[in-house]
């Protein structure tokens, strides 16, 4: 199983909901990741989690908050965002071998505030 | 501080002409590079990867790349497109900062003519 899945693959929240993205992975790997991407833009580095620790935060604000319950899976809550928020959502995971993060992706939850 | 530029924004090719997208990096250390390739809402996908093994590499679905380290390049090629080529290519390096942290150059649209 090669397979990042995320839920939801669309939401439409109101600047003052609070909601959740949620990504899962069964291959073993102990790093994940959260990138954020605008249309016709690379995928902007949120948070990394290694082992399930916190290891990158990319100066993200607080508005976006991570969790990590287990190897397995990898949250992102959101509240009170902002319709600049509003992006393609994409979970990563990856295994280091020799040095290398080969980066598996999901497909992305689409994000619209209003 | 590692970065990625990736020349042209968009490439047009007809059907079954050579493909190439250009990617240069700057880094201060070896780096790490690979080729991602983003089909129309969907999320990434791992073409090839360069790891200092062999600078000539073979990926999924006829690409390979060369890295040559005199001109800081790592350019994709595909000696005849087809339609299902037209995407977005995301060039990326890592190895600088930390091994888990990658850095994507801005994105190459490629459309595929008939």
């Amino acid at each position: 199983d090669t397979e990042v899945t995320q839920t939801p693959k669309h939401l439409v929240m109101g600047m003052t909901n609070k909601k959740s993205l949620k990504c899962e992975q069964h291959m073993g790997h102990r790093a994940m990741y959260w990138y954020k991407q605008k249309a016709k833009k690379p995928p902007e580095l949120m948070f990394v989690y290694s082992y399930e620790k916190l290891s990158i935060n990319e100066s993200v604000p607080s508005r976006f908050s991570p969790e990590c319950p287990n190897s397995s899976l990898l949250n992102l809550h959101l509240h009170a965002l902002q319709p600049e928020d509003s992006a393609l959502y994409l979970c990563a995971s990856s295994q280091e071998v020799n040095r290398v993060y080969e980066q598996y992706f999901g497909p992305g939850t689409r994000l619209t505030v209003t | 501080a590692q970065s990625v530029t990736q020349l042209g924004s968009h490439v047009s090719v007809s059907e079954g002409a050579l493909v190439l997208l250009r990617c240069n990096y700057s880094s201060s250390v070896p780096p790490y590079l690979f080729w991602y390739v983003q089909y129309p809402n969907q999320g990434l996908q791992l073409l090839l990867k360069y790891t200092s093994a062999a600078t000539l590499v073979k990926g999924i679905n006829g690409f390979e790349a060369e890295f040559k380290k005199s001109e800081t390049s790592f350019h994709l090629t595909k000696p005849s497109a087809h339609m299902s080529d037209a995407a977005e290519y995301f060039c990326a390096v890592s190895g600088e900062t930390s091994y888990d942290k990658v850095i994507f150059g801005p994105g190459t649209s490629l459309s595929v003519i008939p």
